[in-house]
């Protein structure tokens, strides 16, 4: 059974921040990640793909993947209220994605 | 473009009916895919198509029935409900989902649900 794992929160940080989320995976033939949104009551929403070791950034996301390890995370630097969301891992299979359970960020003005 | 669309977005039905959840896409997607969401469950998929022509069990099969009706569209139906599918229902397509040549390939967009209750 390949398993995805996180944190389910809340993470809580202050406005302006940085908001540090993780992620570990079981099968160590996973070759793609990623990190969606979904804010309460809507549909998940694709904001980072990462497929090779190391940083990946856009905007204000961050996404770090160490294969090795196992281990996928997503940074969001100057954290914004409008961030308060759950955050998804995924992580593909052959076929299919595996989703963790979400981690809930909440973002204080 | 309108994405991922599914119809209908609400719908409460009584223990033992049938329905038909609807989805459509229009960004030429060759695959698509049924997911349930429920409280403290995360998102589990239920049946998956990866190219038109073909379908998948997932996780959670059990009391569902898939069509995949052309490229665009791919319906799941409940046969006789019962209120362990109480959930929310999302569908989601891919241009790929095997190993493909860009891996941007596998990148899922989800349409906006369906919040289903059974009494």
């Amino acid at each position: 059974q390949k398993e995805v794992e996180q944190n389910s929160g809340p993470l809580s940080v202050p406005e302006g921040a940085i908001a540090s989320l993780n992620c570990t995976y079981s099968d160590r033939g996973s070759q793609s990640f990623f990190w969606y949104r979904q804010y309460s009551g809507k549909s998940p929403e694709l904001i980072m793909s990462i497929y090779s070791n190391g940083d990946k950034e856009d905007g204000r996301f961050t996404a770090q993947l160490n294969k090795a390890s196992q281990y996928v995370s997503l940074l969001i630097r100057d954290s914004q209220p409008s961030d308060s969301a759950t955050y998804l891992c995924a992580v593909k299979g052959y076929s299919t994605l595996t989703f963790g359970k979400g981690t809930m960020l909440l973002v204080s003005p | 473009n309108a994405g991922v669309t599914q119809t209908p977005k609400f719908q409460v039905l009584k223990t033992g009916q049938s329905m038909t959840l609807q989805c459509a896409q229009d960004m030429n997607h060759n695959s698509m895919y049924w997911y349930r969401q429920d409280p403290g469950m995360g998102l589990r998929l239920i049946y998956y198509s990866a190219s038109e022509g073909t379908t998948d069990k997932g996780e959670v099969p059990n009391g569902y029935n898939v069509s995949r009706l052309n490229k665009r569209e791919f319906s799941l139906r409940l046969e006789s409900a019962a209120p362990s599918q109480t959930s929310v229902y999302f569908c989601a397509s891919s241009e790929a989902s095997g190993r493909g040549r860009r891996e941007y390939y596998n990148e899922q967009f989800f349409g906006p649900g369906t919040r289903l209750t059974v009494l």
